[in-house]
């Protein structure tokens, strides 16, 4: 079955390290993004991809790092100039970059800094 | 800014009986897109309906449906015969920028909803 794998489901560190999320597809979609989510708000943007090698900021990326070096691969990198890194992340993708084009989500890991 | 407002922090309805989740959102865009997601336990974001705003008539995907209405701005999901398995999170969500925008989404803050059996 297609779908959106993000490993791991937990992830822990210490302050100051780099961690980096995993998110592979294999839906042969072309756009990936990544989303914070935080108890008692809704999703938030950091970034997303159109296609391999692009990418661009979404609205608070400040602290985070991607990349797109393979169409079902878009890593992210948080680093330990994030302030408040300890959320749950999860990864989409779509067919393509448009608003109509619905997303479908991986499973999310919830990465803890302590 | 562009936002999208969810003003019920928590619901409750009765197994097989039918409860109204509300979202407004603010948009300068004529031609966009309108998602409702679901969001159990497990935690993975799944799509329930979505809404294209030239379109007069409301989407309906099986007991879900929405009340669309473009002028107040108002995009409304109605669950019809709740399951114990419709209890999870919700999210109204849209691409800011219009129906050609990149599919950046906005999501409102969620509504918990428990279904009682």
């Amino acid at each position: 079955d297609g779908g959106i794998t993000q490993s791991p489901k937990y992830l822990f560190r210490k302050e100051g390290q780099n961690v980096t999320l995993s998110c592979e597809q294999n839906l042969n979609h072309d756009a990936m993004y990544w989303y914070r989510q935080d108890p008692g708000q809704g999703l938030r943007l950091i970034y997303y991809s159109q296609i391999v090698n692009d990418f661009q900021k979404g609205d608070i990326a400040e602290g985070y790092s991607v990349s797109r070096e393979k169409k079902e691969s878009f890593p992210l990198t948080v680093t330990s100039a994030q302030k408040n890194p300890t959320a749950f992340y999860l990864c989409a993708s779509s067919i393509v970059l448009g608003g109509n084009s619905p997303l479908h989500f991986g499973n999310g890991t919830r990465l803890t800094v302590t | 800014a562009q936002t999208v407002t969810q003003s019920q922090p928590e619901m409750s309805v009765q197994e097989a009986e039918t409860v109204t989740l509300s979202c407004t959102y603010d948009t300068s865009e004529s031609d966009y897109y309108l998602f409702w997601y679901k969001q159990p336990p497990s935690r993975q974001m799944i799509l329930v309906i979505r809404q294209e705003a030239y379109k007069q008539q409301n989407a309906t995907e099986n007991r879900f449906s929405v009340n669309f209405q473009k002028a107040a701005k108002s995009f409304s999901l109605k669950i019809s015969d709740s399951q114990l398995g419709d209890a999870a999170m919700y999210f109204c969500a849209y691409p800011p920028g219009g129906g050609t925008s990149y599919g950046k989404l906005t999501f409102g803050q969620g509504t918990i909803l428990t279904v009682h059996p």
